[in-house]
C-alpha cells in the first residue's frame, strides 16, 4: 500500500500547455503539502492545506493553483507552463499542522517543459 | 524566521568508515529539527527528529544526531556507513508558523 501517491510520475510537455498533478494519501492525515525541488535538489514549499483549507501559500506564480477536494487529495494545476517550471514536484502529508509532525512524501512527479 | 545551513554539499566516504553531516540553524524561537533522507528517484523519508529532552537522538538505519543549542547545530552521524547509505540528506527546521525550512542537502557518496 502506497501511503502518499502521485500521478503521473513523469510529465513531458510543451511550453504554454496546461497540466495537472494529482496526489492522494491513505494515512488519514489532515494536512497536505506541495513542494518544488529544483535541479540542485533545493526543496521549497509551495502550498499547504489543513482540512481542505489553504494555510501556506508561498510566493509562486498564480499560474499554479492547488485544489483540495477532500482531506485525502491535493491536486496541483499549472497553466501556461514555462521552461522554468521544469522540476520535481513532491506531495507530502502530515497527521496535523503541528510543528513536531513528520511529513510523509510521495515519490515525486518529474516535470520537463520543452 | 528560521534558516538552515548544511555545511557540505557533498561528502564522499569509504564503506565502513564513520561519517558526519553538518547542519547549523538559525531561529529566534524554539525549534524542532529533522533529518530526512532521499534515495535516488524517491521522495524524502524521515531519519530522525529532535523535539525535546535528550539531545542525542537515534534514528533509523543506525543514524543519530546531536542537538547543540549553544552552537545551534544538529549534526548527523553514523559510525559505519554502507553502500546503501548513498543518498541526499536534508536537515530541516520548524519553529513558529506552518512552514518547514529545508537545507540545501548534502550528497553522501559511499565508495567501496
Amino acid at each position: 500500500d502506497t501511503a502518499v501517491s502521485q500521478t503521473p510520475k513523469y510529465l513531458v510537455t510543451q511550453m504554454g500547455n496546461d497540466k495537472s498533478i494529482k496526489c492522494e494519501q491513505n494515512l488519514g492525515h489532515d494536512t497536505m503539502y506541495w513542494y518544488k525541488q529544483d535541479s540542485k535538489k533545493f526543496l521549497k514549499i509551495m502550498f499547504s492545506y489543513n482540512n481542505k483549507e489553504l494555510i501556506i501559500n508561498e510566493t509562486v506564480p498564480n499560474r499554479f493553483s492547488p485544489k483540495s477536494p477532500d482531506k485525502a487529495h491535493l491536486n496541483l494545476h499549472i497553466n501556461s507552463l514555462e521552461l522554468g517550471d521544469s522540476a520535481v514536484y513532491f506531495c507530502a502529508s502530515s497527521r496535523s499542522q503541528g510543528m513536531s509532525e513528520t511529513q510523509y512524501f510521495g515519490p515525486g512527479t518529474r516535470l520537463l517543459v520543452l | 524566521a528560521q534558516s538552515v545551513t548544511q555545511l557540505d554539499s557533498q561528502v564522499p566516504v569509504f564503506e565502513e568508515a564513520p561519517v558526519e553531516l553538518r547542519c547549523n540553524y538559525s531561529s529566534s524561537v524554539s525549534v524542532y529539527l529533522f533529518w530526512y533522507v532521499q534515495y535516488p528517484n524517491q521522495g524524502l523519508q524521515l531519519l530522525l527528529k529532535y523535539l525535546s529532552g535528550s539531545t542525542l537522538v537515534k534514528g533509523i538505519n543506525g543514524f543519530e544526531a546531536e542537538f547543540n543549542k549553544s552552537q545551534t547545530s544538529f549534526h548527523l552521524r553514523k559510525p559505519s556507513v554502507h553502500i546503501s547509505d548513498t543518498a541526499e540528506y536534508f536537515c530541516a527546521v520548524r519553529g513558529g508558523g506552518f512552514k518547514t525550512i529545508f537545507g540545501a542537502g548534502t550528497r553522501l557518496f559511499v565508495k567501496a
